[in-house]
């Protein structure tokens, strides 16, 4: 049973405009939220996260809200510009980064078209 | 500044042929992971470490075995390789921060 999902594989947004990624996730126990950007031949790079004590965190084009009754969290990219083309993965954890690792989403791949 | 350095990049092994990957990273962290990832299911959890000498199996740990004899490395072996074994090997050493990536290892079990 998937505990974080992203049900979108595959976005696509114009070139200046808000891309908005989705994630779920169902284990109640997940207190840390991250999200990760990953180019091809790449590996994942952290990109921001969230503390389930706040309901939003902001860094710069990048904003994380989160729903913790809806299980639900969402990454804003504004704008969208062409090199923010990549997989995004969320991740989560529990007790603030427990040592148990992360579990991820299986990924949205964000297409930003000039 | 290295982070998290993973060789080899890239291998094609036989059936049945063992290998060991290998991970090292220069932050000092105590926690080290190794991650797969396979087209449509993301990166899922082999084995992981909370520090030297300790080791602990992870959501897919069938078919692999690790050892951290020193805090900045961690192995990772196949003791007989299967095409189930085809895959993008990832390395990881976190703080609470979050997660610090190597670039990965293309594996192909042919």
């Amino acid at each position: 049973d998937q505990q974080v999902k992203q049900n979108s594989p595959s976005l696509s947004v114009q070139e200046g405009r808000i891309s908005i990624l989705n994630c779920d996730y169902t284990n109640s126990m997940f207190d840390y939220f991250l999200w990760y950007k990953k180019y091809p031949a790449e590996g994942p790079t952290f990109l921001i996260s969230i503390s389930s004590i706040k309901d939003k965190n902001e860094d710069g084009r990048f904003t994380v809200f989160l729903n913790k009754s809806a299980k639900h969290l969402s990454l804003h990219i504004v704008p969208s510009q062409p090199g923010d083309s990549a997989v995004y993965f969320c991740a989560a954890s529990d007790s603030g980064g427990g040592a148990d690792g992360l579990t991820f989403g299986k990924g949205t791949h964000l297409i930003i078209q000039p | 500044n290295a982070g998290v350095t993973q060789t080899p990049k890239f291998r094609v092994l036989k059936t049945g042929q063992s290998m060991t990957l290998l991970c090292a990273q220069d932050m000092n962290h105590e926690y080290m992971y190794w991650y797969r990832q396979d087209p449509g299911m993301g990166l899922r959890l082999i084995h992981y470490s909370v520090g030297e000498g300790t080791t602990a199996k992870g959501e897919v740990p069938d078919g692999y075995n690790v050892s951290r004899l020193k805090k900045q490395n961690f192995l990772l072996g196949l003791e007989s390789a299967a095409p189930s074994q085809t895959s993008v090997y990832f390395c990881a050493s976190r703080t609470i921060r979050g997660a610090f990536f190597g670039q990965g290892t293309r594996l192909t079990v042919v």
